[in-house]
């Protein structure tokens, strides 16, 4: 699975969209790009995942730029329960392709 | 939907025990369940890769026999961390994906502390 980079720490303030960037530049075709978060000590939550188009679920949005070379996060409306470290994963298609997680990016949303 | 649990949430135990946690997706079936590893500080390094009905795969590094991996149903998966050390003590967090599926969706984590 190809790798990713994300900035090791961003801040956003309360009622403020935060937008998270990844870069995936060795993203083959068939990859998708998945987007997990992990409040302390919980279980990672899964949150967006995406092939080539813009998706938008209750959570958040998720932008993949044309060449799928990076794509954004964004957390429309952040608040102080969104703080977490958000992790942003490559991964086939298929139920047994695993995640390789990386170091992610530390999300702290202050008021 | 797409729920997982694990049981337990936190356990203590003794040098030289064994510990078995329990990974449950309680409202879909599994035919893959995943189990991870998490020291402080650090992200989650994959430990094993479970199939309903056959042998687990493991990681490089992770030892087969001293992380006894059941998957006896499309719903359950056990971990038994044997002879416990103190370099054991860890997050412990599993997950699972839908049949046909490709999502993951993750366990709460249990807690092992071993003294």
């Amino acid at each position: 699975d190809a790798k990713t980079t994300q900035p090791p720490s961003m801040d956003c303030a309360e009622g403020r969209a935060a937008n998270l960037p990844c870069n995936h530049s060795t993203i083959s075709g068939n990859e998708y790009v998945y987007w997990y978060r992990q409040i302390h000590s919980q279980g990672p939550q899964y949150i967006i995942h995406g092939l080539k188009n813009n998706e938008t679920n209750e959570m958040a949005s998720l932008i993949i730029t044309e060449d799928r070379k990076s794509s954004t996060l964004i957390l429309p409306h952040a608040t102080l329960r969104d703080t977490a470290v958000y992790y942003c994963i490559v991964r086939g298609t298929g139920g047994g392709n695993k995640l390789t997680f990386g170091t992610g990016t530390q999300l702290k949303v202050e008021l | 939907g797409a729920v997982v649990s694990q049981h337990p949430s936190w356990v203590i135990c003794k040098s030289g025990t064994s510990v078995k946690i329990e990974c449950r997706s309680l409202d879909f079936q599994a035919t893959t369940m995943f189990w991870y590893r998490q020291f402080p500080k650090q992200s989650l390094m994959l430990m094993a890769t479970s199939n309903e009905g056959s042998k687990a795969t493991y990681e490089q590094g992770v030892e087969k026999d001293k992380f006894l991996i059941n998957h006896a149903s499309l719903t359950l998966s056990t971990l038994t961390v044997t002879s416990a050390h103190p370099e054991d003590s860890s997050f412990y967090i599993c997950s699972a994906g839908l049949a046909g599926g490709d999502t993951q969706y993750f366990g709460p984590g249990t807690r092992l502390t071993v003294l």
